[in-house]
């Protein structure tokens, strides 16, 4: 099984909203990453967990937040988003963060497609 | 910071005609992943390319990793329509926990 699971699949929010993206593998993976993508644009790194730790925060603002409550589950908190948040935001794991030097294979989910009006 | 340069930004082939897409980096890498993103979907794994000169095959695939660890290639050999999607180099550096550096990325169409 190498299947990552997001939810929901798409959310509308206002500015004033508080929602929460959810994310979930069952691989046994210890290391979970937040991407986002804009259209016909790479992903962008966000944030990594590694053994449910926060091991990198690409200086994403304060109103993305992060939680990763175990290895299998990983939270992306929204608060006071903007209208330039409206993204798909991408879930990914993979065994470890990196061996050796070498960054492990990541699967991805399908991602959650956010609109902020 | 370290970047992955990714050339073409979109490529439009025939079917049946070939179709490269190519990535560079200024530094060397430690190892370089490839992946497929097709339209409304999200990036799938291609391969890991981790050995200087490194060349790998998946059926019409092929993946080569440079002689110096600083470019690799993703060559489709006679596409097809199911090829169509947007293909990613994704690169990583010689440090530990490091994560993924992605190229802007190839769009591939193909019309029959």
């Amino acid at each position: 099984d190498t299947e990552v699971t997001q939810t929901p699949k798409h959310l509308v929010m206002g500015m004033t909203n508080k929602k929460s993206l959810k994310c979930e593998q069952h691989m046994g993976h210890r290391a979970m990453y937040w991407y986002k993508q804009k259209a016909k644009k790479p992903p962008e790194l966000m944030f990594v967990y590694s053994y449910e730790k926060l091991s990198i925060n690409e200086s994403v603002p304060s109103r993305f937040s992060p939680e990763c409550p175990n290895s299998s589950l990983l939270n992306l908190h929204l608060h006071a988003l903007q209208p330039e948040d409206s993204a798909l935001y991408l879930c990914a794991s993979s065994q470890v963060l990196s061996f050796g030097g070498r960054t492990d294979t990541q699967y991805f989910g399908p991602g959650t497609r956010l609109t902020v009006l | 910071g370290q970047q992955v340069m990714q050339i073409p930004q979109y490529q439009h082939v025939q079917e049946g005609e070939d179709f490269t897409t190519y990535c560079n980096s200024s530094t060397t890498l430690s190892n370089i992943q490839w992946y497929k993103q097709r339209p409304g979907g999200h990036p799938v794994f291609l391969i890991q390319l981790v050995k200087s000169g490194e060349v790998k095959k998946q059926k019409r695939l092929t993946f080569q990793f440079g002689e110096a660890k600083k470019n690799s290639s993703l060559h489709i050999t006679a596409t097809q329509t199911t090829d169509v999607g947007t293909y990613f180099c994704a690169g990583t550096y010689n440090q530990a926990g490091t994560a993924l550096i992605f190229g802007k990325g190839t769009t591939l169409s193909v019309s029959s």
